[in-house]
């Protein structure tokens, strides 16, 4: 996971508030993927995206959004943070053929 | 169709012990069959994954096993040690397509 770095690790914020977490990668791999972790669910696809401006939705994407305007970003947003969406954050970047490497991960407190 | 169903949830063994964890599936088309380990507050790491045309992989003391007919795979840890206590995901996809995640079983090998 050296070449996929998570910012910021760690985040607490107020409910109603927007945040936007970042996924930067250098391994020049096309897919890029956003999960959540939770006790109890294991790994939940929210969004991922297959290209450049090409993205789409996951298991629990409702209230979250994604960007990728260049090959080594991918952000995810929280339009407006609840506490539902207290959570570790996960970017992963993969190939076609399916392997897939996670990012060191982000924890996100909604108070 | 589209679950993967692992277990147990938590697994205890002694040093040295062969641990094995389950997971099936129901989707025919999946192709990708990966194991994931992680340890806390760390991004999960990919550790072995199978494809369906072969029946058994092996990477150092980390075997999969695979039964295309009873659409299960299973994880197999020889010579178990202390150091590999962790959480182990197994997962599946088809090309493509974004890895969907067994829930997760916590190992613990004592000493």
């Amino acid at each position: 996971d050296a070449g996929i770095t998570q910012s910021p690790r760690h985040k607490v914020t107020e409910t109603g508030t927007p945040v936007t977490l970042r996924c930067h990668q250098t391994e020049n791999h096309r897919y890029m993927y956003w999960y959540r972790q939770d006790p109890g669910h294991g790994l939940r696809l929210i969004h991922y995206s297959y290209g450049v401006k090409d993205t789409d939705k996951g298991e629990v994407s409702d209230g979250y959004s994604v960007s990728r305007s260049k090959t080594e970003d991918f952000l995810l947003t929280l339009e407006s943070a609840t506490s539902s969406q207290t959570s570790v954050y996960f970017c992963a970047t993969g190939d076609p053929a399916g392997e897939q490497y996670f990012g060191p991960g982000t924890r996100l407190t909604v108070t | 169709q589209q679950q993967v169903k692992q277990s147990p949830q938590s697994l205890i063994v002694q040093k040295g012990g062969i641990p094995i964890i389950n997971c099936a599936y129901e989707n025919t088309a999946f192709d990708y069959f990966p194991w994931y380990q992680q340890f806390p507050g760390k991004g999960p790491a990919l550790l072995i994954a199978i494809r369906p045309d072969v029946s058994e992989k092996k990477e150092g003391r980390f075997t999969i096993s695979f039964n295309k007919s009873a659409k299960q795979f299973s994880l197999h840890i020889m010579d178990s040690q202390p150091g590999d206590s962790a959480t182990y995901f197994c997962a599946a996809s088809y090309t493509g397509t974004a890895l969907i995640f067994g829930k997760g079983t916590t190992l613990s090998v004592s000493s």
